[in-house]
């Protein structure tokens, strides 16, 4: 059982290229997410999806967009790579909460991304 | 607004010790609380949840944590560490009504021989 598959696992830029990091589950969640992980702040919310053709802002969106392209697939596309982007960045997903939204997250391995 | 402060980015025991990492959360309704381990170079696995019912919570791995609400806690904690134990945790919250999970900054655990 893969779990949450995210490729590539490593990736450098160059400020102004633009890059998709893709992100896919096997497990039928309906809610998927976009983390970034950095030194000292602990993991912080990029964007998610509640289901298959919504999506929403999380804490720190500005230069980046999403595409929930079916229920297993959430992709994250940096349009214009800034240094500031430089990070590891994690995708989860989690059941459809139901009655609370008390499900754990299911997350990838990352992708280290370095822009220069 | 919710929000999770760990305690210590950094804490060392020795190899047998008891393990004690603090969490306390802030949210206008009783939220619900998980732990994370991340491994070097690995995602978050999941320690263990609290989401309603008893307040001791048994996790992988001989971890538990207790949800005290008068201290808005929720530490985690390991009678005997391991050096397997060395990693980083992550104490997190989610409100009843919220998608978002909201971490802490994370605590690296230490462990000596």
């Amino acid at each position: 059982n893969a779990g949450v598959t995210q490729t590539p696992k490593f990736q450098v830029l160059k400020t102004g290229q633009s890059m998709t990091l893709q992100c896919a589950q096997d497990m039928n969640h309906n809610s998927m997410y976009w983390y970034r992980q950095d030194p000292g702040m602990g993991l912080r919310l990029i964007y998610y999806s509640a289901s298959e053709g919504t999506t929403d802002k999380g804490e720190v969106p500005n230069g980046y967009n999403v595409s929930r392209l079916n229920k297993r697939e959430f992709s994250l596309r940096l349009e214009s790579a800034a240094p500031s982007q430089t990070s590891v960045y994690f995708c989860a997903s989690s059941e459809d909460p139901g009655q609370g939204y008390n499900s754990p997250l299911h997350f990838g391995n990352g992708t280290r991304l370095t822009v220069t | 607004a919710q929000s999770v402060t760990q305690l210590g980015s950094h804490v060392s025991v020795s190899e047998g010790a008891l393990v004690l990492l603090r969490c306390n959360y802030s949210s206008s309704v009783p939220p619900y609380l998980f732990w994370y381990v991340q491994y070097p170079n690995q995602g978050l696995q999941l320690l263990l949840k609290y989401t309603t019912g008893a307040t001791l919570v048994k996790g992988i791995n001989g971890f538990e944590a207790e949800f005290k609400k008068s201290e808005t806690s929720f530490h985690l904690t390991k009678p005997s560490a391991h050096m397997s134990d060395a990693a980083e945790y992550f104490c997190a919250v989610r409100s009843w009504s919220s998608y978002k999970l909201i971490f802490g900054s994370g605590t690296r655990l230490l462990v000596r021989p």
